[in-house]
């Protein structure tokens, strides 16, 4: 079956720019999951969901980070006004409740 | 707050080596122990995973060890290729929470 997808792969923004980046679970997933990884770094928590509530987004950077799920199914990871500091691998993750968590392909960030 | 702490950063051998690769955790109060594999520019692959009630997981030519009342686990690779060639990383799940990494041991064989 399908894994976790995640568009797009690579985006280029130029300072200043909003982003958006998504992310689709594998189906019938209910918690998906946000992680940051910064180059020669391991993955690190931005935000979780469980269907469509957001239950801890204690590891979001800062107010321009913000992420829905208003179906509970697909999520989209939302930067504004893109700072250098966000260039990063964004990875998604989903999972069946206390399950393991299956990662997407990612999406390089690169902030000009 | 747990932390994860992966020992070495790199690791560089010839082919058909056996190697150890070594990882942390400052809390025991863990719900399971995960090995991932990174290529470069893709995602996780999961490798192997331990519940915090076993004491190792086998798959093929890998290994992996948990010791949870000192905090540590070890992911074993006999016999070394090429292909093994790779970012490792550690990963605690203490249960209902966002998995905590380790930043990962890169591995090169060389042929």
């Amino acid at each position: 079956g399908a894994g976790v997808s995640q568009s797009p792969r690579y985006k280029v923004a130029k300072r200043g720019q909003d982003v958006a980046l998504r992310c689709d679970p594998i189906s019938g997933h209910v918690s998906l999951f946000w992680y940051q990884q910064a180059l020669g770094q391991g993955p690190e928590f931005l935000t979780y969901f469980q269907n469509e509530a957001q239950l801890d987004k204690s590891g979001l950077p800062s107010d321009r980070f913000f992420a829905e799920r208003p179906e509970g199914s697909v999520s989209t990871l939302k930067i504004q006004r893109t700072q250098q500091e966000d260039s990063a691998v964004y990875l998604c993750a989903s999972s069946l409740p206390t399950d393991t968590q299956y990662f997407g392909p990612g999406t390089r960030l690169t902030v000009l | 707050k747990q932390e994860v702490t992966q020992i070495p950063a790199a690791l560089s051998v010839p082919e058909g080596e056996n190697l150890v690769l070594n990882c942390s955790f400052t809390d025991s109060a863990i719900y399971n122990l995960q090995w991932f594999r990174q290529d470069p520019g893709k995602g996780l692959t999961s490798l192997l995973l331990i519940q915090s009630s076993q004491r190792e997981q086998t798959s093929g030519r890998l290994n992996a060890s948990l010791d949870k009342s000192s905090g540590r686990s070890t992911l074993y690779i006999a016999a070394s290729q090429p292909g093994d060639s790779a970012t490792y990383l550690c990963a605690v799940d203490s249960g209902n929470t966002p998995l905590v990494f380790g930043k990962g041991t890169r591995l090169s064989v060389i042929a």
